[in-house]
């Protein structure tokens, strides 16, 4: 089965300090899709990142970067310089492809599945 | 903004009661998802529609039925709920996949929820 560890419950920094999140994912499947998603206090969940199996590049995005590593099953989010509005809640997912339970001939569909998630609590 | 807007945002009801959580998305997305998510929880899947059809039911309860009226719109129809259903309600709307199991790894997207409580 799917399963996604996000070991940090909690963390907390002082603004401008650079943090790093860690998720570590156990799949069997070869092809396979990473996320990352923020959830601020008001809530929605904001799609960051997706990253698929066979592309092992890490990316940078502003103050953000990630760092795919398929031998250890990790996918590490990184914030640069970290803000007050960084503060929230963020999840790492990985997608599980699932048949139709209810018409073969439908196809299926994904379905995300979420670590624990890690709260971040940026201070100024 | 987000794309995929829920209503209503907040809903207070009663054991007895009947009610409705609706979501709505304009991107031509074919795949839309009900996730139910409790304080300091990650989102848990409730439902997927594909093609406007049932794909997923994660053994949820009947006291919700879903509904899906057209591409756009999916309903979470609520009836005789306790009081541990009182969580947030999260809708999300994605690329499908496609038959055969390609995986297409479309992110979702999710609207800002719908806070429901249970007296």
């Amino acid at each position: 089965a799917q399963k996604v560890t996000q070991a940090q419950t909690e963390i907390s920094v002082v603004e401008k300090e650079d943090v790093t999140l860690d998720c570590v994912y156990e799949t069997r499947d070869t092809t396979y899709y990473l996320f990352w998603y923020k959830q601020p206090p008001s809530g929605e969940l904001v799609f960051l990142i997706r990253r698929n199996s066979f592309d092992e590049q890490n990316e940078i995005s502003g103050r953000y970067s990630w760092n795919f590593q398929k031998s250890t099953s990790s996918f590490n989010f990184t914030i640069t310089a970290s803000q007050v509005v960084d503060s929230a809640v963020y999840f790492c997912a990985l997608s599980e492809w699932r048949e139709s339970e209810h018409d073969r001939n439908q196809g299926g569909s994904e379905k995300l599945v979420f670590g624990k998630g890690t709260k971040l609590t940026v201070n100024p | 903004d987000t794309e995929v807007t829920q209503t209503p945002k907040h809903l207070v009801m009663g054991m007895t009661n009947k009610k409705s959580l609706k979501c709505e998305q304009h991107m031509g997305h074919r795949a839309m998802y009900w996730y139910k998510q409790k304080a300091k929880k990650p989102p848990e899947l409730m439902f997927v529609y594909s093609y406007e059809k049932l794909s997923i039911n994660e053994s949820v309860p009947s006291r919700f039925s879903p509904e899906c009226p057209n591409s756009s719109l999916l309903n979470l129809h609520l009836h005789a709920l306790q009081p541990e259903d009182s969580a947030l309600y999260l809708c999300a709307s994605s690329q499908s996949g496609y038959r055969g199991g390609l995986l297409t790894g479309g992110e979702l997207f999710f609207g800002e929820g719908s806070r429901l409580t249970v007296l």
